[in-house]
């Protein structure tokens, strides 16, 4: 079976600093990966997708930055945190095969203060 | 673009009691629906979705969803509700392809009181 894992599960860091949320799947090859931050009150915004290794898109302009070394994992990053980072950031993956669902990692936590 | 609308941010209802929530969305073509579970601190968990056919879905955990083409609605359903369904519903709508373009609303916190 599929499986999603995602650390740390919480951050905490100081403005400026830098940050690196790890994604990982097992049990399929080729998935599509997503990082989505959640705001309180927001919903999901999605951040940056991935088709394959080393293809990034991203859907809205911020201080992160995402990359795909290997096919089933994903990383967010930033090289200076600022005050609205702070989220709860959820990686998820879908197959091209099926019809739009998303499994989702369990979530890290970043507070930046 | 696509967009969800969720409009009761909170809802409250007594153990044993009904449940609707509602979600209302926008998308050119037909669309692709979904509701997802959120409990606190955790990732989302698919309840059910709608893609064609049928449109009253069947999901986990009792829930029960209906596609309404012509009001744009998509609202999810429990007869019964129990303690343990108080969390966070997201309402999300999606196309199919090698990429998944799914766009939710911004949620419906459920509280259950005794």
């Amino acid at each position: 079976s599929q499986t999603i894992h995602q650390w740390p599960a919480t951050l905490v860091q100081p403005v400026g600093s830098p940050l690196s949320l790890e994604c990982t799947v097992e049990g399929t090859s080729n998935p599509n990966l997503y990082w989505y931050r959640q705001a309180a009150g927001r919903g999901l915004q999605l951040l940056f997708y991935s088709v394959g290794i080393g293809q990034i898109s991203s859907e809205v302009p911020q201080n992160l930055s995402a990359s795909r070394p290997q096919d089933r994992q994903f990383i967010l990053s930033s090289k200076k945190l600022l005050l609205s980072d702070s989220g709860f950031y959820l990686c998820a993956w879908s197959s091209g095969r099926t019809t739009g669902e998303l499994f989702f990692g369990e979530g890290s936590r970043l507070t930046v203060l | 673009a696509q967009s969800v609308t969720q409009p009761d941010i909170h809802i409250t209802v007594s153990e044993g009691a009904s449940l609707e929530l509602r979600c209302n969305y926008s998308y050119g073509a037909t669309p692709y629906l979904f509701w997802y579970v959120q409990s606190p601190g955790q990732g989302l968990q698919l309840l059910l979705k709608y893609f064609s056919g049928d449109t009253l879905v069947q999901g986990i955990k009792g829930f029960e969803a209906e596609f309404k083409r012509s009001q744009s609605s998509f609202n999810l359903r429990k007869p019964s509700v129990h303690w343990s369904d108080a969390a966070e519903y997201f309402c999300a709508v999606g196309n199919s392809g090698g990429y998944q373009k799914v766009t939710f609303g911004i949620g419906t916190k459920l509280q259950v009181i005794p």
